[in-house]
């Protein structure tokens, strides 16, 4: 158990729908960090959030927004959404204390969407 | 760029066998960390191993061993002695030194240890 939680763990939707996921970072942990896995693309990097700040972005589609609140979590909102949207979304958190040491991220068990 | 490459999409072994699967990585940096994870068929992400790029020492821990060859821009995974349980999809992974750095993932390697 890696300490990162996220929510639903399995979403079913239909296409032209907006859905909402969750991510609760490990305690102390400042940085989130959101990844899609698909079967075409893999494994990619969409954003990252520092203490409420974006930091860092990816291929996220426009149609995908993020952001994290006071208390750390984070929500990832997927609109309009197509049949290529289908996938495994992972969370990840890193404490993140600044300077040029590395900070490892930690990953949550992921959210499965389906689009119909 | 950087970019990591697992050339064997699909590996099918016997259980008992050792097997390596391959990663080829692509970076500008010079530190930098390497990472495999295990994904399982229930889709969770297990961390395995991280290692930073200067330290090039093999490593082994139980079944699992690694090999990291800088010269070659390699770090291998090898299971000795596989079990079914070993079944899942295998990714290597990149990420420069700073938190500002995102983890780029290989494609994975689909391993499957048929009994």
């Amino acid at each position: 158990d890696s300490g990162v939680t996220q929510t639903p763990k399995h979403l079913i939707t239909a296409t032209g729908q907006r859905v909402t996921l969750r991510c609760s970072p490990r305690s102390g942990d400042l940085s989130v960090y959101w990844y899609q896995q698909s079967l075409d693309q893999g494994l990619q990097f969409l954003i990252q959030y520092y203490n409420g700040e974006e930091r860092a972005k990816g291929n996220i589609l426009e149609r995908f927004s993020a952001q994290q609140f006071p208390d750390l979590h984070s929500e990832l909102n997927l609109s309009s959404l197509e049949l290529g949207d289908s996938a495994l979304y992972f969370c990840a958190s890193s404490v993140d204390l600044g300077g040029s040491s590395y900070n490892e991220q930690f990953f949550g068990p992921g959210t499965r969407l389906t689009v119909l | 760029a950087q970019k990591v490459t697992q050339a064997q999409t699909e590996i099918s072994v016997v259980e008992k066998e050792d097997v390596t699967l391959d990663c080829v990585y692509e970076t500008r940096d010079t530190t930098y960390y390497l990472f495999w994870y295990k994904q399982p068929p229930s889709g969770e992400l297990v961390f395995l191993i991280r290692r930073n790029s200067f330290d090039e020492q093999n490593e082994i821990s139980g079944r699992y061993s690694w090999n990291f060859q800088k010269s070659t821009s390699s770090f291998n995974f090898t299971i000795t002695a596989s079990q079914v349980v070993d079944s899942a999809v295998y990714f290597c992974a990149l990420s420069g030194s700073t938190s500002y750095d995102k983890v780029i993932f290989g494609p994975g390697t689909s391993l499957s240890v048929i009994p």
